[in-house]
C-alpha cells in the first residue's frame, strides 16, 4: 500500500530564509507528482505539476524536483514571505493506477514570520 | 472564470440524517474525484467519475455513500444515515479529461465541512 511521508510536518521561519519541503513515498513507483497549498478553511490551490517525462518544475521562487529512483520529492522556496505561511500538501498518483487518483501526505504546516 | 464550486460549504446534520454535498466542476472539465479529509488525517480519495460513469469508487465506504455525476448538472456525494465518523472536510477537485487522465493537474474546491451532532 502506497504511504506518503512529508517531513517536517510544521515549520517556523523568519522571513526571508530559503526552505526546503520533503516527500517521500513508500513504493519509489509514482507516476506524476503535485505540490499543493492549502490556507485554513480553504481548499487546495495547485502549485506545481511534474508529469511523467519530467523530473522538476518551476514557479516562481519555488521549484520542485522528483527523483523516480527513489520515490522522494522536494519543494524548494526562495526568499520566504509572511504570505506563504500555509499548509504544504505533496500528492503523487502510483505508476499501477490508470485513474488518476491521488495519494497525499499528510502535510508541512509553515509558518513565515515578518 | 469559476473554479470548482462545491455547496454547501458547512452542513451540520443530526445523527441518522442524509448529507447531499455538491460539486460544480470547472467549466469545461468532464472528470470528478471526491476526497475527505479526517480531523488530524491527510486527504483520502473517495471516488472518482467521468459524465454518468462510475469509473473508481475503491476508497468510498461500501455502505451509507454513493456519488453520481450525471449528464446535467453538478456531481453528489449522498451520504446515508450519517455517523458522528462521517465529520470531515469533503473535497472535489476536477479534470480536463483530456490528454490523459493521469497527465492534467486536478484543481480542488473549497471543500463541504460536514459536522455531525
Amino acid at each position: 500500500k502506497q504511504e506518503v511521508t512529508q517531513i517536517p510536518a510544521a515549520l517556523s521561519v523568519p522571513e526571508g530564509e530559503n526552505l526546503v519541503l520533503n516527500c517521500s513515498f513508500t513504493d519509489s513507483a509514482i507516476y506524476n507528482l503535485q505540490w499543493f497549498r492549502q490556507d485554513p478553511g480553504k481548499g487546495l490551490t495547485s502549485l506545481l505539476l511534474i508529469q511523467s517525462s519530467q523530473r522538476e518544475q518551476t514557479s516562481g521562487r519555488l521549484n520542485a524536483s522528483l527523483d523516480k529512483s527513489s520515490g522522494r520529492s522536494t519543494l524548494y522556496i526562495a526568499a520566504s514571505q509572511p504570505g506563504d505561511s500555509a499548509t504544504y500538501l505533496c500528492a503523487g498518483i502510483p505508476s499501477e493506477s490508470n485513474t488518476g487518483k491521488l495519494i497525499f501526505g499528510q502535510g508541512t504546516t509553515l509558518q513565515v514570520k515578518p | 472564470n469559476a473554479g470548482v464550486m462545491q455547496n454547501p460549504r458547512h452542513l451540520v446534520r443530526r445523527r441518522g440524517q442524509e448529507a447531499r454535498l455538491r460539486c460544480s466542476p470547472m467549466k469545461g472539465h468532464s472528470h470528478v474525484y471526491w476526497y475527505r479529509q479526517l480531523p488530524e488525517e491527510g486527504l483520502k480519495f473517495m471516488v472518482y467519475l467521468q459524465k454518468e460513469n462510475i469509473i473508481d469508487e475503491s476508497g468510498m465506504p461500501k455502505e451509507r455513500f454513493s456519488a453520481e455525476f450525471p449528464k446535467e448538472g453538478p456531481s453528489i456525494l449522498r451520504i446515508q444515515q450519517v455517523v458522528r465518523g462521517d465529520s470531515a472536510a469533503y473535497f472535489c477537485a476536477s479534470s480536463p479529461g483530456t490528454g490523459g487522465r493521469r497527465n492534467q493537474p486536478q484543481h480542488f474546491g473549497d471543500g463541504t465541512r460536514l459536522s455531525i451532532l
